[in-house]
């Protein structure tokens, strides 16, 4: 079974510049989650969606951040304009239909660089 | 809010030696508990997790947790450390009857395996 798809793996951009993030999460999975890492620390919850609508994005800065989950499928989140503390690896995850405990399955990481 | 604490952001073991990572968890309903591994440039992988039943759970790469709900805790061990167990670990938690499925992440415990 194919894991969850995130691409591009690495990006290094100016400040003030925009970037987007691709993620196609495992088949059949229903909720999609976008999580930010920054060196050192654990991950974050940015925003959760089930299918297509939002669960939860209390913590995404939305004055910049965005994301979108057309389908209920794939996702992007973009980022307009940078900062450099947005600097960090942003996992995309997903989980089967379900409340809690069910397992969170994560991607590899979207790596970004803000210079 | 739930909230996750790993004491010790670096742990140095000798290669066979006992590995032991702990976790604590603030809440005063045992949420579900879960350990993650991140190896270098990759995302996370699931480790185990607990969510009813026996407090001793076992997973993967010889890895278990105990379920302490007197300590509110959920330390993980490993009998004897390898090489290959070199990584950063995650607990994470996610309350009980939470339709959300999300999950709270601790700050992270590096592990390195000295040969």
């Amino acid at each position: 079974e194919a894991g969850v798809a995130q691409s591009p793996r690495y990006k290094i951009i100016e400040k003030r510049q925009s970037v987007a993030f691709w993620c196609n999460p495992i088949s059949g999975h229903a909720t999609l989650y976008w999580y930010q890492q920054i060196l050192g620390q654990g991950p974050k919850l940015l925003i959760q969606f089930q299918n297509n609508g939002v669960v939860d994005d209390s913590q995404l800065p939305k004055d910049r951040f965005s994301a979108e989950r057309l389908k209920g499928v794939d996702s992007t989140l973009k980022i307009q304009p940078a900062k450099l503390e947005d600097s960090a690896v942003y996992l995309c995850a997903s989980s089967p239909p379900g409340g809690s405990g069910n397992t969170i399955y994560f991607g590899e990481g979207s790596w970004l660089t803000v210079v | 809010a739930q909230s996750v604490t790993q004491l010790g952001s670096h742990v140095s073991v000798s290669e066979g030696a006992l590995v032991l990572l702990r976790c604590n968890y603030s809440s005063s309903v045992p949420p579900y508990l879960f350990w993650y591994v991140q190896y270098p440039n990759q995302g996370l992988q699931l480790l185990l997790k607990y969510t009813t039943g026996a407090t001793l759970v076992k997973g993967i790469n010889g890895f278990e947790a105990e379920f302490k709900k007197s300590e509110t805790s959920f330390h993980l061990t490993k009998p004897s450390a390898h090489m290959s167990d070199a990584a950063e670990y995650f607990c994470a938690v996610n309350p009980r009857g939470n339709a959300g499925n999300m999950l709270t992440f601790g700050g992270g415990t590096r592990l390195m395996v000295k040969p």
